[in-house]
C-alpha cells in the first residue's frame, strides 16, 4: 500500500469552528489531492497540489483552503465549518513521471453539527 | 462543463455472470481515464487508459477506451461475491485535475 495517512480519522465539530485535516505521504509523490465523497455524488475534487506551495482549485473549492509547505504534507482547512461540509474526505497522491495512477488515503469522516 | 457519467447506477447479478459497466465523458483536455474499485473504504486503482482500442486486462477484469466516441467500458467475467463494490471511473485532465463519475454499485449474489 502507498504510504498515505490522514489525521484525524474521525472528527465531530460544531458549525462555525475551524477545522484542519492533514494528509501525510512517505512516497515523495509530486501531486496531492483532496476529495470529498457524498452519497450520490461520487468523489469530488476540492483542491489539488502539483508541488510545494503550488495549489489549484477543484470543482467544489468554496469554503475550503489548502496549504502545502512540504512535499509530504497537504493540509485542508475549513475556516468556518458548515453542516453542508459533513462528508468523508479522502486525500490522494500521484506521481507525474512514469505513472499517473492515483493512490488514496484511508479517509476522514467529518461531522459538523 | 466537464462531466463523467457512469451507467448503470446499480446492478445486481449472480455469481458467474459477466457484467459490463459504462463510463462516458464530456471533458476538455483529456489526458487519461482511470477505473477504481471501492468497497467500504478508500478506492483502489484498477486501470489507467490513455489510448483508444487497447484493452487493459487483469485477471477477470478488462477495460477499453474509445476516445472517438468518448466512452470506456469495464468488463468483469465470471463474477464472484468479492466483486461486489462501487466501481468508479475518473477523467484526468492535462493539468492533472480529476473528475469522477458517481459510480456503479455492483452486487453479486451467490
Amino acid at each position: 500500500d502507498a504510504g498515505i495517512t490522514q489525521s484525524p480519522r474521525h472528527k465531530v465539530t460544531e458549525t462555525g469552528t475551524p477545522v484542519t485535516l492533514r494528509c501525510h505521504q512517505t512516497e515523495n509523490h509530486r501531486y496531492m489531492y483532496w476529495y470529498r465523497q457524498d452519497p450520490g455524488h461520487g468523489l469530488r475534487l476540492i483542491h489539488y497540489s502539483y508541488g510545494v506551495k503550488d495549489t489549484d482549485k477543484g470543482e467544489v473549492s468554496d469554503g475550503y483552503s489548502v496549504s502545502r509547505s512540504k512535499t509530504e504534507d497537504f493540509l485542508l482547512t475549513l475556516e468556518s465549518a458548515t453542516s453542508s461540509q459533513t462528508s468523508v474526505y479522502f486525500c490522494a497522491i500521484s506521481e507525474s513521471t512514469s505513472s499517473y495512477e492515483q493512490y488514496f488515503g484511508p479517509g476522514t469522516r467529518l461531522t459538523v453539527t | 462543463e466537464d462531466k463523467v457519467v457512469q451507467s448503470p447506477l446499480s446492478l445486481v447479478v449472480h455469481e458467474g455472470d459477466t457484467v459490463t459497466l459504462n463510463c462516458s465523458y464530456e471533458v476538455t483536455n483529456f489526458r487519461s481515464l482511470l477505473w477504481y474499485k471501492q468497497e467500504k473504504k478508500a478506492p483502489t486503482f484498477l486501470f489507467m487508459l490513455t489510448s483508444s482500442g487497447i484493452e487493459k486486462k487483469s485477471g477477470r477484469l478488462s477495460s477499453i477506451l474509445d476516445k472517438k466516441e468518448l466512452f470506456s467500458i469495464l468488463n468483469i467475467t465470471a463474477t464472484q461475491t468479492g466483486d461486489s463494490a462501487v466501481y468508479l471511473c475518473a477523467w484526468r485532465g492535462r493539468n492533472n485535475d480529476m473528475r469522477f463519475g458517481a459510480g456503479t454499485r455492483l452486487t453479486v449474489k451467490p
